[in-house]
């Protein structure tokens, strides 16, 4: 089956760093999108990574290793307003999106 | 822009009744989606459509149908609501149905069934 996983929750800390990881098992990949998705709201995007490596948008990167079947979401400066879930989905061989249950991140100040 | 709307906000339906949830796109955007989100669960995709005209199963698709008449407007219809229906859903559209399509979400309807 597909599978896509991610810590349920994180807690950090305003003003730091925070690694979000995200490992997925599908029937073939043709990208990985992140969305942020704030408490009662609907989901907007972040991020999207097709190739490995690193993309870097501002304050959040996004990091893709096919071989691994792994991707991380990086918050640098972390600020309260991105107190959110952040929903990891790939794009599995019939271009169909498989979603995460996604990461509940709490920023403290 | 109001990119998507969705209406109602929040219902509260009876088991056995028919529901229509309404979403609107003013994108211009081929293909449209719904999702329902429940807790603990990534979002699952109930319908979609590629282009007006054409619409297709997703993952969980037994109990509600669509239609897509036109370009901007993507009704989903509970026709005898169960318990199990109870979820936030989600309207979505996106440019194309290429799937590498950034997806626009409306603000969501939450639906309860009693």
């Amino acid at each position: 089956g597909q599978n896509i996983d991610q810590p349920t929750e994180m807690t950090a800390t305003e003003g730091a760093i925070v690694q979000i990881n995200c490992t997925y098992q599908t029937s073939g990949f043709n990208g990985l999108f992140w969305y942020q998705q704030h408490a009662g709201e609907a989901p907007t995007f972040l991020s999207y990574n097709v190739l490995d490596g690193l993309e870097e948008k501002g304050r959040f990167s996004s990091f893709l290793s096919r071989s691994k079947g792994y991707s991380y979401l990086l918050l640098k400066e972390l600020q309260m307003k991105d107190s959110a879930s952040y929903l990891c989905a790939v794009l599995d061989s019939n271009y169909q999106l498989i979603w995460g249950a996604g990461t509940k991140l709490i920023i403290k100040p | 822009t109001a990119g998507i709307t969705q209406a109602p906000t929040s219902q509260i339906l009876a088991a056995g009744r028919s529901m229509t949830l309404r979403c609107t796109q003013d994108m211009r955007h081929n293909a449209m989606y719904w999702y329902r989100q429940d807790l603990g669960l990534g979002l699952r995709l109930i319908h979609y459509s590629n282009t007006a005209g054409t619409t297709g199963k997703g993952e969980v698709p037994d109990g509600y149908s669509v239609s897509r008449a036109n370009t901007d407007d993507f009704p989903l219809t509970l026709a005898s609501a169960v318990p199990s229906q109870t979820s936030v859903y989600f309207c979505a559209s996106s440019d194309t149905g290429q799937g590498t399509d950034t997806q626009y979400f409306g603000p969501g309807t939450r639906l309860t069934v009693l």
